[in-house]
């Protein structure tokens, strides 16, 4: 019964390849976000979709691009990978309410 | 712009003694805030939160924190920390469009 759910776990890539991750909620928010979490453990928001809409863009390089399939699923494709990229990626949802439950994170490593 | 500031980098705690985690925020309106404990190499779990109404605020794994308007502050406290308390922990400010600016975050070392 996982409420926010992220795959992989683990991605580990060359620099200038494409990438995925993929999340899911089963906790039926509307608003759903993605967050990178540096080396030194800052949370930064990136990116906050409800219901579909993107809502939120926080300066992010057009590298990434964020796709929100239905209000369940937030995906983040990165293109032409770099090793600044290397990061834990998490993405949480919401209610109304605030409160951000947040998936268990993917650790993505460029080489 | 929403900011917080958590002024420990690292603080350690004997097993059993009482332990206080400063947070000031910065923000225009009336803030939500919130804070939120994370394990190695797992996800943020949230403590606890403060909306409005009782400054207060009580939370899961017996934590408590208080809102302080005048100071800015968000302080997070329990009583008598347990080795499992040990993590990283998350303040928030959040806007009204629920938009999360999180602190730095502090380093908890339990020892025996």
């Amino acid at each position: 019964d996982t409420a926010v759910s992220q795959t992989p776990k683990y991605l580990v890539t060359q620099m200038g390849n494409d990438k995925s991750i993929k999340c899911e909620q089963n906790l039926g928010h509307d608003t759903m976000y993605w967050y990178k979490q540096d080396s030194k453990k800052f949370l930064k928001i990136m990116f906050s979709y409800n219901n579909k809409e993107l809502i939120i863009n926080e300066t992010v390089p057009n590298r990434f691009s964020p796709k929100s399939p239905d209000k369940a699923h937030l995906n983040l494709h990165i293109n032409s990978l770099e090793l600044g990229d290397s990061a834990v990626y998490f993405c949480a949802s919401t209610l109304a309410s605030g409160e951000q439950f947040f998936g268990p994170g993917t650790r993505l490593t460029v080489l | 712009a929403q900011s917080v500031t958590q002024p420990d980098i690292h603080i350690t705690v004997s097993e059993g003694a009482s332990l206080e985690l400063r947070c000031n925020y910065s923000y225009g309106a009336t803030p939500y805030l919130f804070w939120y404990v994370q394990s190695p190499g797992q996800g943020l779990q949230l403590l606890l939160k403060y909306f409005s109404g009782d400054t207060l605020v009580q939370g899961i794994k017996g934590f408590e924190a208080e809102f302080k308007r005048s100071q800015s502050s968000f302080n997070l406290r329990k009583p008598s920390v347990h080795w499992s308390d040990a993590a990283e922990y998350f303040c928030a400010v959040g806007d009204h469009d629920y938009k999360l600016s999180f602190g730095a975050g502090t380093t908890v070392t339990v020892r025996a």
